[in-house]
């Protein structure tokens, strides 16, 4: 069965310093991987993806994540943290053989940025 | 573009009273499914669609029936609302394997 863990329930960072949310997933053939930001009260906006290619993957607001192969890793990190970045994070798997390609979630990381 | 679309933002129900959930998108997509969000467990997958006619059950899908009449609309219904239902239900939509979903702005729903 295809999982994502995310290890940590919450990251606290001093704003400018760099972030790093982790992420590990576990599936049978090749990865199509996720990370979403969820503000307070609001849906699920998409940040990045990984579906092929470059390891390093580039997305909105200055995220980008690492898929590493190896280590069955997919963590997202931003060079300079903003307060504004404060939300729950999530990583996600496509459950390519079982839900026709719904995603399968992790339990997410609340990211706190602090002034 | 309104994106996907969802109805009632907020709903409390008494223990077994019945609602429907509405979810609408106008991007043409296919694939379109409902999650529940609880506390310290993520997003779980509660029924989904791969188009108009065709639905299938998700991970917890007891207590919710969905259908899917045209590729805009995809209601997800409870039959008797419990207590264990009250959660924030999500609707999303997607055109294939390798796009990203797009969410609604959720449904907080508390059954008392």
């Amino acid at each position: 069965a295809q999982s994502v863990a995310q290890p940590e329930d919450q990251v606290n960072v001093a704003e400018g310093n760099p972030l790093t949310v982790k992420c590990t997933y576990s599936v049978s053939g090749n990865p199509y991987l996720f990370w979403y930001v969820q503000y307070p009260n609001r849906g699920l906006q998409f940040l990045l993806k990984y579906i092929t290619g470059d390891n390093l993957v580039k997305g909105s607001y200055g995220f980008e994540a690492e898929f590493n192969k190896s280590q069955t890793s997919f963590h997202l990190k931003k060079p300079s943290a903003l307060v504004s970045d404060s939300a729950l994070y999530f990583c996600a798997v496509r459950d390519i053989g079982g839900s026709q390609g719904n995603l399968i979630f992790g339990k997410g990381t609340k990211l706190s940025v602090k002034p | 573009n309104a994106g996907v679309t969802q109805t009632p933002k907020f709903q409390v129900l008494k223990t077994g009273q019945s609602m429907t959930l509405q979810c609408a998108q106008d991007m043409n997509h296919e694939y379109m499914s409902w999650y529940r969000q609880d506390p310290g467990m993520g997003l779980r997958l509660i029924h989904y669609s791969v188009g108009a006619g065709i639905t299938d059950q998700g991970e917890v899908p007891n207590g919710y029936n969905v259908s899917r009449s045209t590729t805009e609309d995809f209601p997800l219904r409870l039959l008797s609302a419990a207590p264990s239902q009250t959660s924030v239900y999500f609707c999303a939509s997607r055109w294939g394997v390798e796009t990203e979903a797009f969410f609604g702005q959720g449904t907080r729903l508390t059954v008392v």
